[in-house]
């Protein structure tokens, strides 16, 4: 059984950097075709990839965030961190982990991590 | 980047009715298409991958269907707790873009 779970801070302010760290259970990301990313979504706002890291140490980031974002994975601790610098109150979202195959969608999210940047 | 579009922006439909959701991709994403549920203060939850393959405990109401650019995903008869927002991505090309949602609410 899959899961995952995010943690980390609920508020930042703006120019500080967020670290979130995901947690999980169930597989392995020395496992041949594991993946584990990050999706946002502003409130009442729709989903988008961030950023995602697989087995191999291949990192994929959001094109129009990538000069912001560092993903990294400790297999001997099943966590997988993103931090993002200089924070903007439009980043406010909630931060999910999520597991995906190589070239397949998305099939296990974490419950999320509410992230509100705010002075 | 592959854009993702949604319609109806909203869907009502009494309980029993049938509905259908339509996702249109800007470029073809072959079968490279999932569909996911989400309830409020609730993550997505995996409904359909490739396009129309049912994920694991699904109920078979849930129905998907197209490739290329234009897919539908078909929920046969409204369940009360089928009332949620869908979203389609396609995951063909990196950034795997969502669409922005159709929201299913009570006739």
């Amino acid at each position: 059984q899959i899961t995952l779970k995010e943690s980390g801070p609920t508020l930042v302010k703006p120019t500080q950097t967020l670290t979130l760290t995901c947690t999980f259970s169930g597989f392995s990301l020395t496992t041949r075709g594991e993946g584990v990313g990050w999706i946002r979504q502003p409130p009442g706002k729709a989903l988008e990839w961030v950023a995602v890291i697989y087995w191999d140490d291949d990192k994929r980031y959001s094109p129009s965030l990538k000069s912001r974002l560092t993903i990294t994975k400790d297999t001997s601790k099943n966590q997988v961190v993103l931090t993002m610098t200089n924070m903007d109150p439009v980043d406010t979202a909630t931060y999910y982990c999520a597991h995906r195959r190589a070239k397949a969608q998305i099939d296990y999210w974490g419950q999320g991590n509410l992230v509100t940047v705010s002075s | 980047e592959i854009v993702m579009t949604q319609s109806p922006v909203t869907l009502s439909v009494s309980p029993g009715e049938r509905a259908t959701l339509s996702c249109r991709a800007s470029q073809s994403v072959s079968s490279d298409l999932a569909w996911y549920q989400q309830k409020p203060g609730q993550p997505p939850r995996l409904l359909i991958s490739g396009a129309s393959t049912r994920a694991t405990g699904i109920p078979a109401r849930f129905s998907g269907s197209g490739s290329g650019t234009e897919f539908t995903l078909t929920i046969s008869s409204l369940q009360s707790e089928d009332f949620a927002v869908y979203y389609c991505q396609q995951y063909n090309n990196w950034p795997g873009t969502f669409g922005p949602g159709t929201k299913v609410d009570i006739k």
